[in-house]
């Protein structure tokens, strides 16, 4: 299947810090991709879809200015954790698909910690 | 709308026992249907998969089966092993490019 690579696997910052969550997809375009949180022993909650070459769309609740989306290429997508407080603290989850009817390949997830 | 419901875990079951995590579905249209395994620090790998009504999706002994009679889509194992253990999600897409997601549930395989 295709490959979505995401890096920084762990990362721990400074409350107040940001931190940039990097999201490839290594062998195809991905005009979309996703960004998940997850909580613990909770499922995937969306955050927002991430357009290439557009803005980002945005879930209900969830701040755009906090975490800014940037979709430059079709192959990098970015998530931006801006002046992070504990309660960030969560991990991040990417994925893109090849096709509207095709399967979400996944990035292997980013931990955040602040403190 | 769109939703999944799957059974609430864990899950706890002994090596070699037979495994089912119940789905259902509400969907417009004809969904494509995929359950996904997470484990533990790590992001969702997709495990089997089924496009149309009938169709079973099947891989590393587990199986489900596409029900559009009963809107199903049960995973099933007939012998678990310890390495089993971990977050199973059900999930469905309509054509777009959102995935829907179950809450996912959690299978402890002891030995």
């Amino acid at each position: 299947g295709a490959v979505v690579s995401q890096h920084p696997s762990r990362v721990i910052c400074k409350s107040g810090t940001s931190v940039k969550i990097e999201c490839r997809s290594l062998d195809f375009q991905a005009t979309t991709m996703f960004w998940y949180r997850q909580f613990p022993k909770q499922s995937l909650m969306l955050m927002a879809t991430s357009n290439e070459g557009s803005k980002a769309t945005y879930e209900q609740g969830v701040e755009k200015d906090k975490f800014l989306i940037n979709h430059a290429s079709l192959t990098l997508s970015t998530l931006t954790v801006t002046s992070a407080h504990p309660e960030d603290s969560s991990f991040y989850i990417c994925s893109g698909r090849i096709a509207s009817d095709t399967e979400a390949f996944f990035g292997q997830g980013t931990r955040l910690t602040v403190v | 709308g769109n939703s999944v419901t799957q059974m609430e875990g864990p899950v706890t079951l002994s090596e070699e026992a037979f495994l089912t995590i119940n789905c259902t579905y509400t969907a417009t249209g004809y969904p494509s249907l995929f359950w996904y395994v997470q484990y533990p620090g790590e992001g969702l790998q997709l495990l089997l998969k089924a496009t149309k009504a009938d169709d079973k999706g099947s891989n590393k002994g587990f199986e489900a089966t596409y029900r559009k009679e009963t809107t199903s889509f049960h995973l099933e194992k007939g012998s678990v092993q310890v390495s089993d253990s971990a977050v199973y999600f059900c999930a469905l897409n309509t054509g777009g490019f959102k995935t829907i997601f179950g809450a996912g549930t959690r299978l402890f395989v002891k030995a």
